[in-house]
């Protein structure tokens, strides 16, 4: 069974850009939730969709913005790119958001601004 | 809000020895999950292992235990006949139990370095 699927596994962009970053999770999996990890802050809590909605959000502007699709595929978007927000963003995965389902990460995509 | 302590940036522990990882929590709720986490250098987030606020028998698995002490807020991760494979960042985390509205979220922990020497 495939795992949670990040991509790209690295990036580099400029200040002022945006971005997108795509995570499949495993399959039959229907939560998906984002974590930035930087230096700094620590893993921090981005946001968490289930049946494409988005059920909790982390404390974060509003430049960061994510989806589900139908087929669990999630996406998350960084507007207006500043050079704090490089940071790896972890996705994960579970079957559900349920008391005994724990999360699976994928790799990470490495976001670099220049 | 919740927030989870690891008050250990680094540990190091020769291999076949025992270390015991600290973390505390703050939280005003009664029912919630924790969770011990490992990130070796190739970036994935392994689930080591998870304890149930309501189970008072601390959880295991293989060489991995935990110490659950619920009142002090205290949840320690015992790594017993250490290998290399062990080496990587730990993070402790927690996740609240909200009528099923908060599993999704993880607070984590700054993390501790596990060096094990051979």
């Amino acid at each position: 069974k495939a795992g949670v699927t990040q991509t790209p596994r690295y990036l580099i962009k400029t200040r002022g850009q945006q971005v997108t970053l795509s995570c499949s999770p495993i399959s039959g999996h229907r939560s998906v939730s984002w974590y930035q990890q930087t230096p700094g802050q620590g893993l921090q809590f981005l946001f968490e969709y289930f049946s494409e909605t988005q059920r909790n959000k982390g404390n974060f502007p509003g430049r960061f913005s994510g989806r589900q699709f139908s087929n669990s595929r999630s996406e998350m978007n960084v507007s207006t790119l500043e050079l704090g927000d490089s940071a790896l963003y972890l996705c994960a995965s579970s079957l559900a958001p349920g008391r005994l389902e724990p999360q699976h990460f994928g790799d990470g995509t490495r976001l670099s601004i220049l | 809000a919740q927030t989870v302590t690891q008050s250990q940036p680094e540990m190091s522990v020769q291999e076949a020895e025992t270390v015991t990882l600290s973390c505390t929590y703050d939280t005003s709720e009664s029912d919630y999950y924790l969770f011990w986490y490992k990130q070796p250098p190739s970036r994935q987030m392994i689930l080591v292992i998870r304890q149930e606020a309501y189970k008072q028998q601390n959880a295991t698995e293989n060489r991995f235990s935990v110490n659950f002490q619920k009142a002090a807020k205290s949840f320690s991760l015992k790594i017993s006949d250490s290998q290399l494979g062990d080496a990587a960042m730990y993070f402790c985390a927690y996740s609240r139990n909200a009528g099923g509205t908060s599993y999704g979220k993880l607070t984590f922990g700054q993390g501790t370095i596990l060096t094990v020497h051979p």
